[in-house]
């Protein structure tokens, strides 16, 4: 049974560092073509693709915000990690791990809960 | 990056009827569609892969079709378990990108 399990501060202040985890079972990160991506929703609105982190540690970052984030994972393949920096009101939002795969290209199939993060002041 | 511009944003109908969402992509994404149920409070759920490939567990009233840079999903006999936003994802490339979303509502 794959599951997946967002966790994070809920609240943080502007220009502060975000720090995410997703702490997953029912499949290893060291399996060969094995991806775990962070998705993000702000409230009302559609999703988008933050970035992977893949079996062999490659990571992928979304262009438009690759300068302030950093995808890792420990080294027992259980969890990866999100971070992202200068957080501003924009980066309000239910932050989502999925999971993917390399190769063959495949949708996210597998999605944790999401954890609500909130840029405040 | 590829834009996916989905249509309609909402969408209003009355149980048993059929409707359709449609996605266009900037370039050809080669079937690489997928779609998504995603109700308030939840994830996004996994309905349809690669155009038209159901998910296990996904009623056969949704459906998917489509090629190159246009592509559908329908939903005939809507029930009102169906009410909820859908999305639709292109994955040939990165970044992944997803469309804006459309709201189904009850008439």
């Amino acid at each position: 049974q794959v599951t997946l399990k967002e966790s994070g501060p809920g609240m943080l202040q502007p220009s502060k560092t975000l720090s995410l985890t997703c702490s997953f079972s029912g499949f290893s990160l060291s399996t060969s073509g094995m991806v775990v991506s962070w998705i993000r929703q702000p409230s009302g609105k559609s999703l988008e693709w933050l970035a992977a982190i893949d079996w062999d540690g490659d990571k992928y970052y979304n262009p438009s915000l690759k300068s302030r984030l950093t995808v890792s994972k420990n080294t027992s393949n259980t969890q990866v990690f999100l971070k992202i920096t200068s957080v501003d009101i924009a980066d309000t939002a239910t932050y989502y791990c999925a999971r993917d795969t390399t190769g063959i290209p495949t949708p996210f199939d597998y999605w944790g809960q999401g954890v609500m993060v909130t840029v405040s002041s | 990056d590829i834009q996916m511009t989905q249509s309609p944003p909402s969408l209003s109908a009355s149980l048993g009827d059929k409707v359709t969402i449609t996605c266009q992509a900037s370039q050809n994404i080669n079937k690489y569609i997928a779609w998504y149920q995603q109700k308030p409070g939840k994830a996004p759920r996994l309905l349809i892969r690669y155009t038209s490939t159901l998910e296990s567990g996904t009623p056969s009233r949704f459906s998917g079709s489509g090629s190159g840079r246009d592509y559908s999903f329908s939903i005939s006999n809507v029930e009102s378990e169906d009410i909820a936003s859908y999305y639709c994802l292109q994955y040939v490339n990165l970044p992944r990108t997803f469309g804006g979303g459309t709201k189904l509502e009850l008439k």
